[in-house]
């Protein structure tokens, strides 16, 4: 089956800094790779995602890259602010249409 | 539009006692999926319902959990006995295509076993 890992598992920044968080996967055949965010005690939310025949998307201050030659998908979140701050998971959508979700890194950004 | 529901929120059970942990997908989404989330950890799929269907139950120990969704809409996610490691937090979600995209979760219920 599918393997996603993900790296790292925590990551400090400066507010205002820029946030990297990377992603591998085993299965070839996913196709779907969403980003979700969890803060402390609630619900993972949907924050971006991309689809195989797109390399790069765009929202505000996020942006995730896929490379599906070397299997691997990035997390990029720009000037952060404190609310920032939560666990991100990467997932990917693989063969039989489920989800395969990362470890979690937790993200703290310091004023 | 109304998110996931999901309830009770908390629970606290012996080992050995049973739950049951009850969702109400968005209206509209056929797909409704069980995780397991363990602390510190990411979701792990349970069970994939498309309609009233089992799409994928591969990762459901099913010597103690069983799952249904009756008339293709709420669903119900049942522990008998319960373990000391199936403490976690037990997450419904529900999309609109049957394809893993767009997934929206619950609440979830956070199960405490002692």
């Amino acid at each position: 089956g599918e393997n996603v890992e993900q790296h790292p598992s925590t990551l400090s920044v400066q507010e205002g800094d820029s946030a990297v968080i990377k992603c591998t996967y085993s299965d070839s055949a996913s196709n779907y790779f969403p980003w979700y965010k969890q803060e402390l005690g609630k619900r993972p939310q949907l924050i971006i995602d991309i689809r195989s025949n797109v390399g790069e998307k765009k929202d505000q201050r996020i942006a995730v890259t896929l490379n599906k030659t070397a299997k691997h998908f990035s997390l990029h979140i720009t000037e952060t602010q404190p609310e920032d701050s939560a666990v991100y998971f990467c997932a990917a959508g693989g063969a039989g249409n489920k989800l395969t979700f990362g470890g979690g890194t937790r993200v703290l950004v310091k004023p | 539009e109304a998110g996931v529901a999901q309830s009770p929120r908390y629970k606290i059970i012996e080992k050995r006692q049973s739950v049951a942990f009850w969702c109400n997908p968005i209206s509209g989404h056929a797909t409704l999926y069980w995780y397991q989330q363990i602390l510190g950890q990411g979701p792990k799929l349970l069970i994939q319902f498309q309609n009233n269907g089992v799409v994928d139950d591969s990762q459901l120990p099913k010597d103690r959990f069983s799952a249904e969704r009756l008339k293709g809409v709420d669903s119900t996610l049942k522990i008998q006995p319960a373990k000391l490691e199936d403490s976690a937090v037990y997450l419904c979600a529900s999309s609109l295509v049957g394809r893993g995209e767009g997934q929206f979760f619950g609440p979830g219920t956070r199960l405490t076993v002692l």
